[in-house]
């Protein structure tokens, strides 16, 4: 049964500083990942999707890479701003492309 | 499109009675799905459906939970009866993807956060 996991569980950054979200999931069979983010009272936004035969999607300020491999996801935000302050999950979606396991996700604070 | 549409956003129950939480997905969109947050267990996902037949209930944690689709414009989620263990926040999202699997991006809705005292 996939396992995806997220840490840290909270992270407290200065506005401005390059910050990295992991992400790791057992098993490697899947069909590709995705990053969401959560704020406070609302449904999740997706961010980025990448899919297992790539290695990275980029948005913006955002960066996210896959490797298979290792069962790893990073979720790159450069220059942090107030803004970026949310609730970041990761999910993997099965090769069959039936079920989205999320992790429990990175709480994200970033002061100015 | 207004995008994912959840009602109502708040309830408050008492144990044993009956709750019912709806969701419009997006206009087009063929996959619908329901999920529940909790801080202990996050995100999981309850049920799903592909044009308005439900494929994998497998999430569904008792028999006292239902869901419905009766046209691709409108679901339902119903608890009866309802336990406080079933406080959560229930989330609706919709994907639009031919085929057999739901590979696109999915739609959240603003969700419904469910009190059962």
């Amino acid at each position: 049964k996939q396992e995806v996991t997220q840490i840290p569980a909270a992270l407290s950054v200065p506005e401005g500083e390059n910050l990295v979200l992991n992400c790791s999931f057992t098993d490697s069979a899947i069909y590709n990942l995705q990053w969401f983010r959560q704020d406070p009272g609302k449904g999740l936004t997706s961010l980025l999707l990448i899919q297992s035969s790539q290695r990275e999607q980029t948005s913006g300020r955002l960066n996210a890479s896959l490797d298979k491999s290792s069962g790893r996801s990073t979720l790159y935000i450069a220059a942090s701003q107030p803004g970026d302050s949310a609730t970041y999950l990761c999910a993997s979606l099965n090769q069959a492309g039936t079920a989205l396991i999320f992790g429990k996700g990175t709480t994200l604070s970033v002061s100015s | 499109d207004a995008g994912v549409i959840q009602s109502p956003r708040h309830e408050v129950t008492e144990m044993g009675q009956e709750v019912t939480l709806r969701c419009k997905p997006i206009s087009g969109h063929d996959y619908l799905f329901w999920y529940r947050q909790t801080m202990m267990r996050g995100l999981e996902l309850l049920i799903y459906f592909n044009n308005n037949v439900p494929i994998d209930d497998s999430g569904m944690p008792e028999d006292r939970f239902s869901a419905k689709m009766p046209n691709a414009s409108f679901s339902t989620l119903k608890i009866q009866p309802s336990e406080p263990r079933d406080s959560a926040v229930y989330f609706c999202a919709s994907s639009l993807r031919g085929g057999q699997r739901h590979t696109d991006t999915q739609y959240f809705g603003p969700g419904t956060r469910l009190t059962v005292l």
